[in-house]
C-alpha cells in the first residue's frame, strides 16, 4: 500500500520568508515523490519531482524539495515567498515496485497563504 | 497550445440524467487517467488508459465508463448521475506507465448534480 500525508491544512507565510510545506509518505519499496500546485479553478500544475540520486531536488518557480528517507519526508521549500504563490499544493508517491499498474497517491493538499 | 483540454468546463445537470465529458492530449502521450476530486480538494484515480486499453479501474461505480477511441482521447460517460457525483473531474496525461512520468493535468469540468 501507498499513502501520502500533509499534515498541514493551510500555512500562513509574510512575502519575503522562506516557506515549506510538509509531506510525508508510506511505501512498501522506494517511493517517486512529486508536488503539484492548483490555481483557483485550474488544474494541477507540475512542480518537481524525486527519482533517484540528489536528494534536493529543484523545481519550476524556485520552488525544491529534499528528500529525507530516514524521516520518509519529502518537504516542499522555497527561499522567498512570493504573493503569487498562493494556491493548494499537492504532495503525491508512487511505489517503485510494480509502477506500471499502480497509481498516483495524492495527499490531501495544503493551502499556503502568502501574505503581503 | 493547450496541452490537455476538456469540454465542458461546467455542467449542470439533473439527478437521473447521462452525461459525457471529453478530454484531449496533444503532447503526444500513451497514457490517460481519470480523476475526481471532491468538495474538500480530495483528489482520487478514476481510470487509467495506456494505449486504448484500461489499466486503473479504482473502486468507481459502474455507472461511470471510461472509453478512449485513440490514444489522444479519453471521454468519462456517466449514467443515472447521483448528488453525490457532483465534483470537479480531472483528465490528466503521461508519456507511458512508468513510475518516473510526470503526469499533465487538464483544467477541469465541475460538474454539478441538482
Amino acid at each position: 500500500a501507498q499513502s501520502v500525508a500533509q499534515p498541514e491544512d493551510q500555512v500562513n507565510v509574510a512575502e519575503g520568508n522562506p516557506l515549506t510545506v510538509k509531506c510525508t509518505y508510506s511505501v512498501s519499496g522506494n517511493p517517486y515523490l512529486f508536488w503539484y500546485v492548483q490555481y483557483p479553478n485550474r488544474g494541477l500544475q507540475f512542480l518537481l519531482k524525486y527519482i533517484t540520486g540528489d536528494n534536493l531536488v529543484k523545481g519550476s518557480y524556485g520552488f525544491e524539495a529534499e528528500f529525507n528517507k530516514s524521516q520518509t519526508s519529502f518537504h516542499l521549500k522555497k527561499p522567498s515567498a512570493l504573493v503569487s504563490d498562493s494556491a493548494l499544493y499537492f504532495c503525491a508517491v508512487r511505489d517503485k515496485r510494480g509502477t506500471g499498474r499502480r497509481a498516483l497517491t495524492f495527499g490531501s493538499g495544503t493551502r499556503l497563504q502568502v501574505q503581503p | 497550445d493547450t496541452a490537455v483540454s476538456q469540454t465542458p468546463k461546467y455542467l449542470v445537470t439533473q439527478m437521473g440524467n447521462d452525461k459525457s465529458i471529453k478530454c484531449e492530449q496533444n503532447l503526444g502521450h500513451d497514457t490517460m487517467y481519470w480523476y475526481k476530486q471532491d468538495s474538500k480538494k480530495f483528489l482520487k484515480i478514476m481510470f487509467s488508459y495506456n494505449n486504448k486499453e484500461l489499466i486503473i479501474n479504482e473502486t468507481v461505480p459502474n455507472r461511470f465508463s471510461p472509453k478512449s477511441p485513440d490514444k489522444a482521447h479519453l471521454n468519462l460517460h456517466i449514467n443515472s448521475l447521483e448528488l453525490g457525483d457532483s465534483a470537479v473531474y480531472f483528465c490528466a496525461s503521461s508519456q507511458g506507465l512508468g513510475g518516473t512520468d510526470t503526469q499533465y493535468f487538464g483544467p477541469g469540468t465541475r460538474l454539478t448534480v441538482l
